[in-house]
């Protein structure tokens, strides 16, 4: 099966700084990946999916790259609002399964 | 408005089983696969098990391969989630979950219901 990983597992930084998490898939997924966020007790939202397109409603501040094996989840300027556990998901490619990358907390400086 | 509602959570003893219920509202739901994803206490998702929009297709993830079925019945717009031979490690809460596209079962979720929580507990 393939498998998720992502990095960091967590990071501070401050407000109006540039983020980066990279998830990489064991196997290549083409662009069958999506990003969630998770807020503390509230439920996954979807951010991207296709590997960079926004899902409607996600501000802009946020977009997704990669294909293959490596993507990347940019979020241009952190705000107060972004602190959550983001999420990567392998999804449609063989094997058919959903599987989630281990999520990277975010958290303000 | 899409709304999706699960039920059926509860506690169980290790052995036993459970069914999970998920009724959907505000699209049309036999056009659209759905998936079931489970949260253990303070981990991360982990995907369990897709269905196509018809039923005719059915995926699980290793984990539940064997003890779990997915079905639904596009009647009732109403998924299902049912669990046998539980373990303490199933002990989560379960998120039913809308498929983003119509084309693939296994798919990105952009809808999900609030959860029900499953505790395999003595």
């Amino acid at each position: 099966d393939i498998q998720m990983t992502q990095s960091p597992s967590s990071l501070s930084a401050s407000v109006g700084d540039r983020v980066t998490i990279t998830c990489r898939a064991s196997q290549g997924i083409s662009n069958y990946l999506a990003w969630y966020q998770q807020k503390p007790g509230k439920v996954p939202k979807l951010l991207i999916y296709a590997a960079s397109t926004l899902q409607s409603g996600v501000p802009s501040r946020f977009s997704g790259s990669g294909s293959g094996t490596d993507f990347t989840l940019t979020i241009s300027s952190l705000q107060p609002e972004d602190v959550a556990t983001y999420y990567c998901q392998k999804y449609n490619s063989a094997p058919p399964s959903g599987t989630f990358g281990p999520g990277t907390k975010v958290d303000i400086k | 408005e899409v709304q999706l509602l699960e039920s059926g959570g509860g506690l169980v003893q290790p052995g036993g089983s459970l069914r999970l219920s998920c009724a959907a509202s505000g699209f049309t739901f036999s056009s659209y696969a759905m998936s079931w994803v489970r949260q253990a206490p303070g981990k991360g998702l982990e995907w369990v098990s897709a269905i196509s929009g018809s039923g005719g297709s059915t995926y699980y993830a290793d984990s539940v391969k064997g003890r779990f079925t997915i079905s639904r019945d596009n009647s009732k717009n109403t998924l299902y989630l049912q669990m046998n031979s539980l373990r303490a490690e199933d002990t989560a809460v379960y998120y039913c979950a809308k498929a983003l596209t119509m084309i693939v079962v296994v798919s990105s979720f952009d809808y999900w219901g609030q959860g029900t929580l499953v505790t395999v507990s003595s």
